[in-house]
């Protein structure tokens, strides 16, 4: 693994279905986020952890919930999917306490229908 | 509120110059970031300004000037595949991360 990765790449869900989005990452990053980008809407920030075992929420936190067992992991969790959820999810990383950059994922493209 | 500012797309000749500007009002400054975005793929750091002035790395610059909550991406000897949308983004005092809806840059021959 180098960088962030994330899975699935892309998935299609029925509405009121569980699903949770992956993301792993091997840099050691303190703080790790999840974004969601729509078009003309730019990124949101859903959820962050600045630290294992803690998380905070974003702009967008409604309908999602996220979890920080250890510092690689950052699982995105759709308790029951609805269309207005279709997007695309950019996990990312940082350093936390500096003004490191952001490193993200590849993205997971997501279609509520 | 916080908020940031860029125009929506810009157009320009291959081998020309364009500027990209972005304003912003956030509650504290820790930093401007400059990111490139191709379409289907992830955004990708280009640059960070935190002293006013200009920074320069190759083809690309970007100036601040936090007086005026103003800064902008300068890309010189325009090539085909700078073809993407730029994303400004302001750390604030809490060091998260305030977003542009970006700008798409479209590069015509």
């Amino acid at each position: 693994i180098a960088g962030i990765t994330q899975a699935p790449t892309s998935q299609i869900l029925a509405a009121g279905r569980r699903m949770t989005l992956r993301c792993t990452q091997d840099m050691r990053h303190n703080a790790m986020y999840w974004y969601r980008q729509d078009l003309g809407l730019g990124l949101r920030l859903i959820h962050y952890s600045n630290t294992a075992g803690t998380t905070g929420k974003g702009e967008v936190p409604d309908g999602y919930s996220v979890s920080r067992a250890n510092t690689d992991d950052f699982p995105l969790t759709l308790a029951s999917a609805v269309p207005s959820q279709t997007s695309v999810y950019f996990c990312a990383s940082r350093r936390q306490g500096d003004n490191s950059p952001l490193h993200f994922g590849n993205g997971t493209r997501l279609t509520v229908t | 509120g916080q908020n940031i500012d860029q125009p929506t797309e810009m157009t320009a000749t291959e081998g020309a110059i364009v500027q990209i500007n972005c304003t912003y009002q956030t509650s504290g400054f820790n930093g401007l970031f400059w990111y490139q975005q191709h379409a289907g793929e992830a955004p990708t750091f280009l640059s960070y300004n935190v002293l006013d002035g200009l920074e320069e790395k190759g083809r690309f610059s970007s100036f601040l000037s936090r007086s005026k909550g103003y800064s902008y991406l300068l890309l010189k000897e325009l090539q085909m595949k700078d073809s993407a949308s730029y994303l400004c983004a302001v750390m604030d005092s809490n060091y998260q991360l305030i977003w542009g809806a970006g700008t798409k840059l479209i590069i015509k021959p």
